[in-house]
Formats: C-alpha cells, structure tokens, sequence
C-alpha cells in the first residue's frame, strides 16, 4: 500500500527558502503511471495545488508560484523534494504531498501524506 | 487555468438527511473531476474520480454525478462522521485547481 511522508524544516525565516521532501514507500516513484506533487493549505483557507513531477523529470506547476518553485525527484531514494524560495509570511502553510494517479493520462490524489506544518518567522 | 466554483460555501444539514453539493468549472473538464472530504487536522480523501467513480473504500452513501462544467456531490443520508469540507478538484488540464470547498455543518 503507497504512502507518503513529508519531512523538513517546520520553521523558515522570511526570504529564505522552503525545503521539504516527501518519502514515498510500498511503491515505486518511477510507475508510469504517476506524477508526484505537492499541495498547500494555509489556516483557516482552502487547498492549493502547488505543483508535480514525472519520474523523468517533467514538471507542472501552478502558475502564481512558478517564479519561485522547484520540484525535483530523486528515484535512488524514492522520493521527491519541493523548493519554494523567497517565501513571506503567505507563504505559511500545511504542506501536503501526495501522489497523482493517472493510467490515461489524467492524474488525480489518490494517496496524501500527513502533512507537515510550516511557519514563516524570523 | 480552469477555474473551479462550489456552492454553497456552508451547508447546514440534519443527520439522515441528504445533502446536494455543487461545483461548477470555467470551462468544460468533461469528466475529470474528484471530490475529495477533509476533515479538521487531517489530510483530504479521495471520494470520488472520474466525476462519478467512488474511490475504494467510500460508502456507497457517496455518489457523483455532472458532466462538462456542473457538478454534483450528493451524500444520501448524512452520518455523524461526514460532516466535513468538502472539495472538488479538476484534473483535466494543468494547472490542477480546487474549489474553495463547502462545509457541510450539523444543523
């Protein structure tokens, strides 16, 4: 059974920048079959698609971050990692990863992880 | 980028009663559409894909239906356990959106 884990700072000071990973275990990252990609739901507010990537590599990211973010995988360890620099405090959030299923092409969540709670503060 | 709109933003329902949720995309998704439930301090589930395919594990209480831009999430006799936010997500073009979610409260 695939299952997700986010790991890293819980605090990040104000233009610095976000580093987290997700670990992914009871599947592979290289499946044809899913992108993997990140989700962020600030307090009280409603979820935001971050971004996602391919096993190769191929990315997609929401457009209003785009300027800011990296996603980036690495299949020898089974995980993939998410980069947002530059942040403030709007960018403070619970940060989920989750996997994106899509054997035709079209990718949905079917696994998330836990979440991990990240604070902007200097 | 497609943008996803859910109605209402609160719905106040009664346990055993039924509750009809909306959402409505900018532009057709034909049927690549999920709903998912959140509740408070836990990450989303997957409910529904394919805009009326139940994810494994759902109760069969749960059903999708809608086709295009219109939407609808239906929650045949509420439990005590399905009072919750509840999204619905287009997966048919990158950017992935969200709705803003609707709360379904106890009334």
């Amino acid at each position: 059974q695939l299952q997700l884990q986010e790991s890293g700072p819980g605090l990040v000071k104000p233009s610095e920048t976000l580093s987290l990973t997700c670990t992914v275990s009871g599947g592979s990252i290289s499946s044809s079959s899913y992108y993997w990609g990140w989700i962020r739901q600030p307090p009280g507010e409603g979820l935001e698609w971050i971004g996602a990537i391919y096993y190769n590599g191929n990315t997609f990211y929401n457009s209003s971050l785009q300027s800011r973010v990296t996603i980036s995988v690495d299949t020898s360890k089974n995980h993939f990692s998410l980069k947002l620099n530059s942040v403030t405090a709007a960018d403070a959030a619970v940060y989920y990863c989750a996997s994106h299923y899509g054997p035709k092409g079209y990718y949905y969540m079917d696994v998330w992880g836990e979440g991990t709670t990240v604070t902007v503060s200097s | 980028e497609i943008v996803m709109t859910q109605s209402p933003a609160t719905l106040s329902v009664s346990p055993g009663e039924r509750a009809t949720l909306s959402c409505r995309a900018s532009q057709s998704v034909s049927s690549i559409l999920a709903w998912y439930q959140q509740k408070p301090g836990q990450a989303p589930r997957l409910l529904i894909y394919g805009a009326s395919t139940r994810a494994t594990g759902i109760p069969t209480r749960f059903s999708g239906s809608g086709f295009g831009t219109d939407f609808t999430l239906t929650i045949s006799s509420l439990q005590s356990e399905d009072f919750a936010v509840y999204y619905c997500q287009q997966y048919d073009d990158w950017p992935i959106t969200f709705g803003r979610g609707t709360k379904v409260e106890i009334k």
